[in-house]
């Protein structure tokens, strides 16, 4: 167990429906990051919180929104969805301490599958 | 957009040999420099990491090196074993951790 905990771990959906996906980051950790992985395919960076502001933005589509709330937890929410949006939704989050960085716990994961 | 480069995408050798997995990096600002080791599926995991202020890190078997200004930095692993069988990414960062920027990943297959 990493300490970062992702809900659900499948989730099967059909065409034009909308998801919401839950992360709880590892205790004490400021930051959570929401990564996609299609199949076979490398991270691709959705968005990042810290303490409950969004802090960046990466590839993430329009019908896609996150948030982190003030117990820290975070959901990314998949409106209208696509067959393409099919892929593995990884969270990790980081401690975020000034003046350094440190390296990203992943949580485990949910397998989105839209049909 | 800034840009993280990974080759090779696949990698394979036999048990006993080293495997070297390269990155280039374009982001001047990015300090940190994270290696993920991700199995078939499980999530990812760090197994090793270097920042700018350094030029090479080992732990145990595996090693990276970091030449800041060519940008490039690179996974070392010795003497390699089956369960090192895995995806590798590596990641390059900046100094506030924002927006890590993933490469594309290297399959390593280890042959017994």
């Amino acid at each position: 167990d990493s300490g970062v905990t992702q809900t659900p771990k499948h989730l099967i959906t059909a065409t034009g429906q909308r998801v919401t996906l839950r992360c709880s980051p590892r205790s004490g950790d400021l930051s959570v990051y929401w990564y996609q992985q299609s199949l076979d395919q490398g991270l691709q960076f959705l968005i990042q919180y810290y303490n409950g502001e969004e802090r960046a933005k990466g590839n993430i589509l329009e019908r896609f929104s996150a948030q982190q709330f003030p117990d820290l937890h975070s959901e990314l929410n998949l409106s209208s969805l696509e067959l393409g949006d099919s892929a593995l939704y990884f969270c990790a989050s980081s401690p975020q301490r000034t003046g350094g960085l440190w390296g990203y716990t992943f949580g485990s994961g949910t397998r989105l599958t839209v049909v | 957009g800034e840009n993280v480069e990974q080759h090779p995408s696949t990698l394979s050798v036999q048990e006993g040999d080293s495997a070297v997995i390269k990155c280039t990096y374009s982001d001047s600002a990015s300090n940190y420099f994270p290696w993920y080791k991700q199995e078939l599926g499980k999530r990812p995991q760090l197994i090793i990491d270097i920042r700018s202020n350094v030029g090479e890190k080992k732990d145990q078997r595996i090693a990276v090196t970091l030449n800041k200004t060519a940008k490039h930095f690179s996974l070392h692993i010795t003497e390699t074993q089956p369960e090192d069988s895995a995806v590798y990414f590596c990641a390059a960062g900046d100094t506030g951790g924002f927006k890590t920027i993933f490469g594309a990943g290297t399959r390593l297959f280890v042959k017994a």
